[in-house]
């Protein structure tokens, strides 16, 4: 069973940077078969997909979030990581990890968030 | 950015009840729809993808329907497990999510 957990500083400063891993177990980082994500959701409010990464290192991000963000990958600690910089406010919230599937089945497309981490609460605040 | 719109922000029904939650997009997204459970404390749970296709080992009284910029996520039976905050989210430009149902115990 695949299975994902958070880890990082609960607490960041006001204009510092944000840093998450995001370890993976039972079943491979680098298998080539998925994205690996990163989603957050402040309190009280719904969810904002962040950016994806491939094994391979190729990224995307969500346009909203102007370039602040970085995602990148661990192959041999089957690990990925997040960054993001400039934190405020607007930042605090639960960051979940989670493993992206990007395919077609049966001709149904799926662009989804299949296993997700527990989730791991940022708050930022001087 | 296309702007996932849900409603009702909450609704109340009875154990056995059927719900009916909706989900509207700002512009078409086709049927890259997808519907996920969210449960206090906990992480979401994929439900549903392309607009009515069930995950593995999503109970059958989950079904999803629609395409374009109207959808609707019904369970038809609510179990008392079923009480929890439902998201869409779309994938067809982009990923945006919606900003959620509650579906609370009448």
């Amino acid at each position: 069973q695949l299975q994902l957990q958070e880890s990082g500083p609960g607490l960041v400063r006001p204009s510092e940077t944000l840093s998450l891993n995001c370890s993976v177990s039972g079943g491979s980082i680098s298998s080539g078969l998925y994205y690996w994500a990163w989603i957050r959701q402040p309190p009280g409010k719904g969810l904002e997909w962040i950016g994806s990464t491939f094994y391979s290192g190729s990224t995307y991000y969500n346009p909203s979030l102007k370039s602040r963000a970085t995602i990148s990958v661990d192959k041999s600690k089957n690990r990925f990581s997040l960054r993001l910089n400039s934190v405020t406010a607007a930042d605090t919230a639960v960051y979940y990890c989670s493993r992206h599937t990007s395919s077609m089945v049966q001709g149904v497309i799926m662009d989804i968030f299949d296993y997700w981490g527990q989730g791991t609460q940022v708050t930022v605040s001087s | 950015e296309i702007v996932m719109t849900q409603s009702p922000a909450t609704l109340s029904v009875s154990p056995g009840e059927r719900a009916t939650l909706s989900c509207r997009a700002s512009q078409s997204v086709s049927s890259n729809l997808a519907w996920y459970q969210q449960k206090p404390g906990q992480a979401p749970r994929l439900l549903i993808y392309g607009a009515s296709t069930r995950a593995t080992g999503i109970p059958a009284r989950f079904s999803g329907s629609g395409s374009g910029t109207e959808f609707t996520l019904t369970i038809s039976s609510l179990q008392s497990e079923d009480f929890a905050v439902y998201y869409c989210q779309q994938y067809n430009t982009w990923r945006t999510f919606g900003l959620g149902t509650k579906v609370e115990i009448k």
